[in-house]
């Protein structure tokens, strides 16, 4: 089934920890993103990829980083774990295939840093 | 700075209609977007306005005006499947989409 995969769907983790969350697509789009939800808060931009080679800094980039060595992957790494990065992490992608601008999304990994 | 507004939740009667607000003030404006998002589950795409007017889609019509910096989310024929969040994006002159906190729609039988 086309579309997005992100790994782990859960984790409980201690602060201090490093974290590789993984995203993989099957849908050849170019651009892909990070994003993490908060309850009462809107989706929010971590860092963001529009082409395999390059990433670039969202919204709210600080205590994480990305890769992006080829189309299909996109992996979000946490250097160190702090409870504040306690969330759900959406991994996007948008390409050929859909409306001007529309993302597909994963189906998410909720983190939990205690 | 640049901010989305939508109520954080709303109620309705399954077979009734909902209209649901998004207001928006961004840097620039290049399209806006409606998502539904079951509990625990992705957001996924219901519909895009780029231009003033409604976009119809089945049950669903999505209405933009872009001098007023409004749009909204009509639902006919109310299912209990349609009880999820629905959040509004827009996106800004940067090609970066800018998320309200998202509506979350509850329906009674």
């Amino acid at each position: 089934i086309a579309g997005i995969t992100q790994a782990p769907t859960s984790q409980i983790l201690a602060a201090g920890r490093r974290m590789t969350l993984r995203c993989t697509q099957d849908m050849r789009h170019n651009a892909m993103y990070w994003y993490r939800q908060d309850l009462g808060l809107g989706l929010r931009l971590i860092h963001y990829s529009n082409t395999a080679g390059t990433t670039g800094k969202g919204e709210v980039p600080d205590g994480y980083s990305v890769s992006r060595a080829n189309t299909d992957d996109f992996p979000l790494t946490l250097a160190s774990a702090v409870p504040s990065q306690t969330s759900v992490y959406f991994c996007a992608s948008s390409g050929a295939g859909g409306q001007p601008g529309e993302l597909f999304f994963g189906e998410g990994s909720r983190l939990t840093v205690l | 700075g640049q901010n989305i507004d939508q109520p954080t939740e709303m109620t309705a009667t399954e077979g009734a209609i909902v209209q649901i607000n998004c207001t928006y003030q961004t840097s620039g404006f290049n399209g806006l977007f409606w998502y539904q998002q079951h509990a625990g589950e992705a957001p996924t795409f219901l519909s895009y306005n780029v231009l003033d007017g409604l976009e119809e889609k089945g049950r669903f019509s999505s209405f933009l005006s872009r001098s007023k910096g409004y749009s909204y989310l009509l639902l006919k024929e109310l299912q209990m499947k349609d009880s999820a969040s629905y959040l509004c994006a827009v996106e800004d002159s940067n090609y970066q989409l800018i998320w309200g906190a998202g509506t979350k729609l509850i329906i009674k039988p």
